[in-house]
């Protein structure tokens, strides 16, 4: 079993729909929980963190995290053209240290 | 600009010959880690440094790959006898002490030819 996992792509939404991204993690203890947004040929950028269950928004982004189902989502709404990209989620281990990624979910924000 | 900055951007070599990238982290992050990134796939970890101490390396990284962080500031990842698998972006990153948050850098993309 993969420490952590995401909902395979590519994701097609249309242009101001939601788009909902999944990643559930392997180790239970896990702390901390990291969105990640990377453009084809461009490094990771971080746009979410969230440590608590529950939800926690920055302006049209949404983490969701519930510790009990080990799963974290990401939702994006009113989705634009430049939201296009792939979303990758990263987990704090209990005892890493060092993030651990998932595969990624390629995202196409249809005009 | 006071971000995570890594140099070369890119890197064409032949197989067999060596490579160094250095990274430069946000001044004040005493965390640096080094991940490697292949198509279609997540970044995969290479090793971390707190300060000057290499506190983790992966069981993944082979005796060809070795990095330094001198004085606890810039770091340098060395390739040794590179292989055309070797192709890869090399990916660095920073978070301050107590904060798990990391940035990245732009990479460095890797080609063996």
């Amino acid at each position: 079993q993969k420490e952590v996992e995401q909902n395979s792509g590519p994701l097609s939404v249309p242009e101001g729909a939601i788009a909902s991204l999944n990643c559930t993690y392997s180790d239970r203890g896990s702390q901390s929980f990291f969105w990640y947004r990377q453009y084809s040929g461009k490094s990771p950028e971080l746009i979410m963190f969230i440590y608590s269950n529950g939800d926690k928004e920055d302006g049209r982004f949404t983490a969701q995290l519930n510790k009990a189902s080990q799963y974290v989502s990401l939702l994006i709404r009113d989705s634009q053209p430049s939201d296009s990209a792939t979303y990758l989620c990263a987990v704090w281990p209990r005892y890493g240290q060092n993030f651990v990624f998932g595969p990624g979910t390629r995202l196409s924000v249809l005009p | 600009d006071t971000g995570v900055s890594q140099n070369p951007r890119h890197k064409i070599t032949k197989r067999g010959q060596n490579v160094t990238f250095r990274c430069d982290p946000i001044s004040e992050h005493n965390r640096l880690y080094w991940y490697r990134q292949t198509l279609g796939q997540g970044p995969e970890f290479l090793t971390y440094f707190q300060n000057e101490a290499q506190l983790e390396k992966s069981r993944l990284l082979s005796d060809r790959f070795s990095a330094e962080r001198p004085k606890g500031s810039f770091s340098t990842l060395e390739i040794q006898r590179t292989e055309q698998g070797d192709s890869a972006m090399y990916l660095c990153a920073s978070s301050p002490q107590g904060g798990t948050e990391a940035f990245f850098g732009q990479g460095t993309r890797l080609t063996v030819v």
